[in-house]
């Protein structure tokens, strides 16, 4: 099993730009959750799917954030201008269902300057 | 609010000596805790899941307690090796609807030769 995929592995952009962090989740997994992780805050949840369908999104910070997963192998998190504070590492995690053991991913490292 | 806090932030130690991390935690309702190792540059992985009946849980050299009353957690790691260097995460899960993981910012620790 190859784990949950992210893409890209580091990503470095200006101010204003749009970014697009990438997701494959295991395979048979119906649960996703994306998070993001800063030294001060340490990681926090934005989204969570589960069947593809957004559960629970009152972790996104605000409008410039949105996440799609338009089938069961594929999510996207979209972050539309981009912003100095932004700078993070975002993880997706995906489970088999509700409750059970969250894989993460490799994590994708922003740096917006 | 659901709070997860965790000490030292920061330890170092000589190989083969051992160690405890501690956790305190303000969640409800109060579904299970667990902690995770985070390697540099990795995602966060599970060690030891406990739910609120159990109150000691080991995987190798890695033993977590729970005190459900007191809301108190500890991870003790034994005979460390230099591959213990990580960061060390308290995480509790919270039941509100679905199962929300809350994060403490983590011990980092350094095993020294």
């Amino acid at each position: 099993d190859a784990g949950v995929i992210q893409s890209p592995r580091h990503e470095v952009t200006e101010m204003g730009q749009e970014v697009t962090l990438r997701c494959k989740p295991i395979s048979g997994h119906n649960s996703l959750f994306w998070y993001r992780q800063t030294m001060m805050r340490g990681l926090e949840l934005l989204i969570y799917f589960n069947n593809n369908v957004p559960i629970d999104d009152s972790g996104m910070p605000e409008d410039r954030f949105s996440a799609k997963m338009p089938n069961a192998s594929f999510s996207t998190l979209k972050i539309q201008p981009s912003e100095p504070r932004d700078s993070a590492v975002y993880f997706c995690a995906s489970s088999f269902a509700q409750g059970y053991e969250q894989y993460f991913g490799p994590g994708t490292r922003l740096t917006v300057t | 609010k659901n709070q997860v806090e965790q000490s030292p932030q920061s330890l170092i130690i000589l190989e083969g000596k051992n160690c405890t991390l501690q956790c305190n935690y303000t969640v409800s309702p109060f579904s299970n805790l667990r902690w995770y190792k985070q390697d540099t540059g990795r995602g966060p992985v599970s060690l030891t899941i406990m739910t609120f009946s159990e109150n000691t849980k080991s995987n190798g050299r890695y033993t977590a307690t729970l005190d459900a009353d007191t809301k108190q957690s500890s991870l003790h790691i034994t005979a460390s090796q230099l591959s213990d260097s990580a960061s060390y995460i308290c995480v509790v899960s919270v039941n509100t609807g679905f199962q929300k993981l809350v994060f403490g910012t983590g011990t980092r620790l350094l095993v020294s030769p």
